[in-house]
């Protein structure tokens, strides 16, 4: 059974950078897409960002600047890094698990998050 | 660009049953979602991929009292004899593009 678990500091200070890794147990990192979301308290989930093995990656348009992603199979490591950190971005920060291509209708398909992390919470103070 | 709509908020008594609707932007009334489950304090949990046919898949351990529907643009999670622990927030989530998009959920209250 795959699990996932997210770890990395709990405090940034402003305009740093936050460094999350995720790590796989149980499963293996081909064919799927890993996925960052983040929920700031009391609000949705956001999505941040996601990426392939294959280095196929695409990031949240309003955090695309400041986001990038890596993969480590041989760690079965994800990291995610966000730049120039401010208070708007203290959040939980879960990654997840794409399943997919699925129910596919008029060339577009269907990728979900199939299995999630705990996640970890991050904040930004100083 | 794609917007899933949710309404903010549901309620319903315990060991009734409720349907929570997730609707789909004009232009793309024929895509699959997916609904998640978050529970009080917990990460999200994944309970099942849905096509606009109604056909749908559930998440390894998720109860036959959770199932899915469509019509049209709107997409339904029907959860039956409610129980306390269903009282969560329930997000519906797709794909557009490349880019993953999430409702802003709905808040269950079991009464």
């Amino acid at each position: 059974q795959v699990q996932l678990q997210e770890s990395g500091p709990g405090l940034v200070k402003p305009s740093e950078t936050l460094s999350l890794t995720c790590t796989v147990s149980g499963g293996s990192f081909r064919l799927y897409y890993w996925s960052w979301i983040r929920q700031p308290a009391g609000k949705g989930l956001e999505w941040v960002g996601h990426m392939q093995v294959s280095g196929n990656t695409n990031y949240n348009p309003s955090l695309k600047s400041r986001v990038s992603m890596s993969l480590d199979t041989s760690e079965n490591q994800f990291t995610l890094k966000l730049t120039s950190v401010t208070a708007a971005d203290t959040a939980v920060y879960y990654c997840a698990r794409v399943e997919g291509p699925s129910y596919c209708s008029r060339g577009s398909c269907l990728w979900y998050m199939d299995v999630w992390g705990k996640g970890t919470t991050v904040t930004v103070s100083s | 660009q794609l917007v899933l709509t949710q309404s903010p908020s549901a309620s319903a008594s315990l060991g009734a049953s409720v349907k929570l609707t997730c609707t789909l932007s004009s232009g793309h009334s024929s895509s699959a979602i997916a609904w998640h489950q978050q529970q009080p304090q917990k990460g999200p949990r994944f309970l099942m991929s849905l096509n606009s046919d109604g056909s749908h898949d559930k998440g390894d351990g998720i109860p036959d009292r959770f199932s899915g529907s469509s019509s049209g643009a709107e997409r339904y999670l029907t959860i039956s004899s409610l129980h306390y622990e269903d009282g969560a927030d329930y997000y519906c989530q797709t794909w557009d593009k490349g880019i993953e998009v999430f409702g802003r959920g709905t808040k269950l209250t079991v009464v």
